[in-house]
């Protein structure tokens, strides 16, 4: 099974910072790759599909970039709304892994 | 605007077997896919696996396989999860979330449901 590993697990940063979390697959994913934010008691919310494809109606903000094993979520100005935590997936129909997720929080 | 909806919050005793519902709303049920997402209090995202609402297809998680059974019921637009000799460790919030209508073309998940808490304790 592939699997996926995102670094840091924690962040600490600032209204206004810009802010990168990395997420490296064990083998190669090709762009099969997903970001999403959770906040508490709430479910999943889809941000970026395809590693770089930002989903209608996400601030332009949120950025991804990457191909096969190494892959970056980027927010460029954090806003208050954006503290949460995320999570990258690599999607696949017979095979879906989530990362382990980083927790964005205020500094 | 797409929905799904999903059952309430279940208890259960070990050894017992819980069926969550997900009814999708304003998209065509039979173009997607449904994919079955668990989160343990405090842990990550789980995937336990998915069904073609398209042709019935099948995946799951290889943990879960055995244990696991999803279906669909076009005519309410409506998929299931059952989920069989409960153990404490089963004890999580289950999301549905739309997905890949075939297994040919891989789907991020753009539309999840509320989330039923399933909580396992004797």
């Amino acid at each position: 099974d592939i699997q996926m590993t995102q670094s840091p697990s924690i962040l600490s940063a600032s209204v206004g910072d810009r802010v990168s979390i990395t997420c490296r697959a064990s083998q190669s994913i090709s762009s099969w790759l997903a970001w999403y934010q959770q906040k508490p008691g709430k479910a999943p919310k889809l941000l970026i599909y395809k590693a770089s494809t930002l989903q209608d109606g996400v601030p332009s903000r949120f950025s991804g970039s990457g191909s096969g094993t190494e892959f970056t979520l980027t927010v460029s100005s954090l806003q208050p709304d954006d503290f949460a935590t995320y999570y990258c997936q690599h999607y696949n129909t017979f095979s879906q892994t989530f990362g382990q997720g980083t927790k964005v929080e205020i500094k | 605007q797409v929905q799904l909806v999903q059952s309430g919050a279940e208890v259960k005793k070990p050894g017992a077997s819980v069926k969550v519902s997900c009814k999708a709303s304003d998209y065509s049920f039979p173009s997607f896919g449904i994919n079955w997402v668990r989160q343990a209090p405090g842990q990550g995202l789980e995937w336990m696996g998915w069904i073609s609402a398209y042709n019935g297809d099948t995946s799951s998680a290889q943990n879960l396989q055995g244990r696991v059974t999803m279906t669909t019921d076009t005519s309410t637009s409506t998929a299931y999860m059952e989920l069989r000799s409960l153990r404490s460790d089963d004890t999580a919030v289950y999301y549905c979330a739309r997905g890949a209508a075939v297994a040919a073309s891989p789907r991020s998940f753009d539309y999840w449901g509320q989330g039923t808490l399933v909580t396992v304790s004797s």
